[in-house]
């Protein structure tokens, strides 16, 4: 089992409609959950960060966060071509300082 | 405010020449700083981290060497390039629980 899990996709979206990225997780003792937007030949870039259960929301954004299934998520609203990118979960697993354990990635497409 | 720089953005390099890649950090003390290198369509592998001046932790076995000369300065090296080691290269850096901030990678195509 990987540590850190997401579909590869493509997730294709019709511009406008809520974009739903999910992401799992294999260390229950994992503290701090990322989402970086990559554009491709970019660097990532941090979009979204969620330490607690619950949702936590930033403009479009919205993270959601469940420990308790060892999952995380990423909702965009009103979805632009302009976020069609590679979206990677990070999470920062128990007792490994600041390191950050990546998934493989998600690509999302938003058709006009 | 943060920065990190990181160059040079692109790179075509013979197999068998030498690879010097630099990254450097403005505005912070002690940062963690990481190598990162990302294949074609891939995710992100990481290649070295450091806590501190000197100090240097390999994740992957490979012909790949880095160093820590200064506080804010990361390097990555190798004596000899391998077709292999084509592929986007990323630096970044961490405080506390933050996450990461990346650089702005290097491409790096071996021919």
């Amino acid at each position: 089992q990987k540590e850190v899990e997401q579909n590869s996709g493509p997730l294709s979206v019709p511009e406008g409609a809520i974009a739903s990225l999910n992401c799992t997780y294999s260390d229950r003792g994992s503290q701090s959950f990322f989402w970086y937007r990559q554009y491709s030949g970019k660097s990532p870039e941090l979009i979204m960060s969620i330490y607690s259960n619950g949702d936590k929301e930033d403009g479009r954004f919205t993270a959601q966060l469940n420990k308790a299934s060892q999952y995380v998520s990423l909702l965009i609203r009103d979805s632009q071509p302009s976020d069609s990118a590679t979206y990677l979960c990070a999470v920062n697993r128990n007792n490994a300082g600041n390191m950050l354990t990546f998934g493989g990635g998600t690509r999302l497409m938003v058709k006009p | 405010s943060q920065t990190i720089h990181q160059w040079p953005a692109t790179l075509v390099q013979p197999v068998g020449s030498p690879l010097s890649l630099e990254c450097t950090v403005e505005g912070t003390s002690n940062p963690n700083l990481y190598w990162y290198r990302q294949a074609a369509g891939r995710g992100l592998q990481l290649l070295f981290y450091s806590v501190g001046i000197g100090q240097i932790s390999s994740e992957v076995p490979q012909n790949l060497s880095a160093s820590r000369p200064q506080d804010r300065q990361f390097i990555l090296s190798s004596k000899k390039l391998l077709l292999s080691d084509s592929g986007f290269y990323l630096c970044a850096w961490a405080r506390d629980s933050y996450g990461y901030t990346f650089g702005s990678g290097t491409r790096l195509t071996v021919v």
